[in-house]
């Protein structure tokens, strides 16, 4: 079985301190990481993805996430924070095994850059 | 280069009733995946369409039906609405080849669905 946890609801930062949102996973066969980020009243929008290689992946925004496969995490970070960083953060996983691409998302990590 | 759209944004519907909701892949893509996002919580996978078939089908109850046309567009049909139905519905699309497992999912903006 396939799944994500973002243990914390929220967290706050001030701007231009580093940012780091955190994502445990757990599935049966290689993993496959993203993370999304969710404006009010929008969609979900893409910052980046693990699928294999350096275990550092940089992506939009000046986002970057580690894959650490012993810790199961893919925690995502940014060196200085803005305040249009604020916004809800998900990160998500998909079971290379079994024939299913869909994703699994977790809960969500609200973001709060404090000016 | 037009991204995932999605229609309507906003629908309010009464218990018991039917709604339709479409979505119009990325340019390039023909992979359709729907997610129900209740409040709070993270999106949840409904099902994926591909070559007009349904592929794939997460946790949810046969009132949840859809359609893909051969343009690749699809729609999300729900039947005897309930009240716990009420969430934001978002279409992903996706490229299949040459391999599905490593695509990314881009999301539409979602359409608001609020069942009295």
């Amino acid at each position: 079985a396939q799944s994500v946890a973002q243990p914390e609801d929220q967290v706050n930062v001030a701007e231009g301190n580093p940012l780091t949102v955190k994502c445990t996973y757990s599935v049966s066969g290689n993993p496959y990481l993203f993370w999304y980020v969710q404006y009010p009243n929008r969609g979900l929008q893409f910052l980046l993805k693990y699928i294999t290689g350096d275990n550092l992946v940089k992506g939009s925004y000046g986002f970057e996430a580690e894959f650490n496969k012993s810790q199961t995490s893919f925690h995502l970070k940014k060196p200085s924070a803005l305040v249009s960083d604020s916004a809800l953060y998900f990160c998500a996983v998909r079971d290379g095994r079994g024939g299913a691409n869909n994703l699994f998302f977790g809960t969500g990590t609200r973001l709060t850059v404090i000016p | 280069d037009a991204g995932v759209t999605q229609s309507p944004t906003h629908l309010i519907k009464t218990r018991g009733q039917q709604v339709t909701l479409r979505c119009s892949p990325k340019s390039g893509h023909d992979t359709v995946s729907w997610y129900q996002q209740a409040l709070g919580q993270g999106p949840q996978f409904i099902f994926q369409y591909y070559e007009e078939e349904e592929r794939q089908r997460g946790n949810f109850p046969d009132r949840f039906s859809g359609h893909q046309f051969p343009n690749y567009s699809s729609e999300l049909n729900v039947n005897a609405l309930l009240l716990g139905d009420s969430a934001l519905y978002l279409c992903a699309s996706s490229p299949r080849a040459p391999n599905s497992y490593q695509e990314t999912q881009y999301f539409g903006p979602g359409t608001r669905l609020l069942v009295l």
